[in-house]
């Protein structure tokens, strides 16, 4: 029982490269998000996925594109990375459908990702 | 709209001392509230949380935290940390039946001097 992964861990892009964060989960569990942090401000949410086959936008979604592939996997796209999206992302996951995080979100270990 | 002010970004304290984490929120409606622990190099993962009943809330790893409507304050609280306890400590909150997501604020980072 893995719980939640992420890959890549570390990842260095120039400006205007694009790349794909992978996250699966091994919980069953209904509902995903991604989130970056950056220092002095804590998690700020992305995308969320409120159940299979749905996302929405969270606090901070310009940049960003999100696939919930299916009940395990959720990924986060970069079409076209710039500096400011230098931040290391977090996916996570909890069980309940709506994700409106009351319930308990598991997270995975990160990725960090430098945009020079 | 729903905020959270983790009010000290850094504190020391001594091996075996006791240590208290601030933590407001802004909302005069219902909130639910949590604090998160992150540990170096790792995902976040939850301490404990208030939804309703006792205001005093206890978790994991001995930490407990205390539920002040009146002044709008989760504080987190150890009665003697160790070593093991260095990490940063995330505290959000969302308000009962919004449709928005958690709110966390910018993070205590608690290092405990041997």
């Amino acid at each position: 029982n893995a719980g939640v992964t992420q890959t890549p861990k570390f990842q260095v892009l120039k400006t205007g490269q694009s790349m794909t964060l992978q996250c699966a989960q091994d919980m069953n569990h209904n509902s995903m998000y991604w989130y970056r942090q950056d220092p002095g401000m804590g998690l700020r949410l992305i995308y969320y996925s409120a159940s299979e086959g749905t996302t929405d936008k969270g606090e901070v979604p310009n940049g960003y594109n999100v696939s919930r592939l299916n009940k395990r996997e959720f990924s986060l796209r970069l079409e076209s990375a710039a500096p400011s999206q230098t931040s290391v992302y977090f996916c996570a996951s909890s069980e309940s459908v709506g994700g409106r995080g009351i319930d308990t979100q598991y997270f995975g270990p990160g990725t960090r990702l430098t945009v020079l | 709209a729903q905020s959270v002010t983790q009010l000290d970004s850094q504190v020391p304290v001594f091996e075996e001392a006791p240590v208290e984490l601030r933590c407001n929120y802004s909302s005069s409606v219902s909130v639910y509230l949590f604090w998160y622990v992150q540990y170096p190099n790792q995902g976040l993962q939850l301490l404990l949380k208030y939804l309703s009943g006792s205001t005093l809330v206890k978790g994991i790893n001995g930490f407990e935290a205390e539920f002040n409507k009146s002044q709008t304050s989760f504080h987190l609280r150890k009665p003697s940390v160790h070593i093991s306890d260095t990490a940063e400590y995330f505290c959000a909150v969302i308000i009962v039946g919004s449709a928005r997501q958690l709110t966390f604020g910018s993070g205590t980072q608690l290092t405990v001097l041997p």
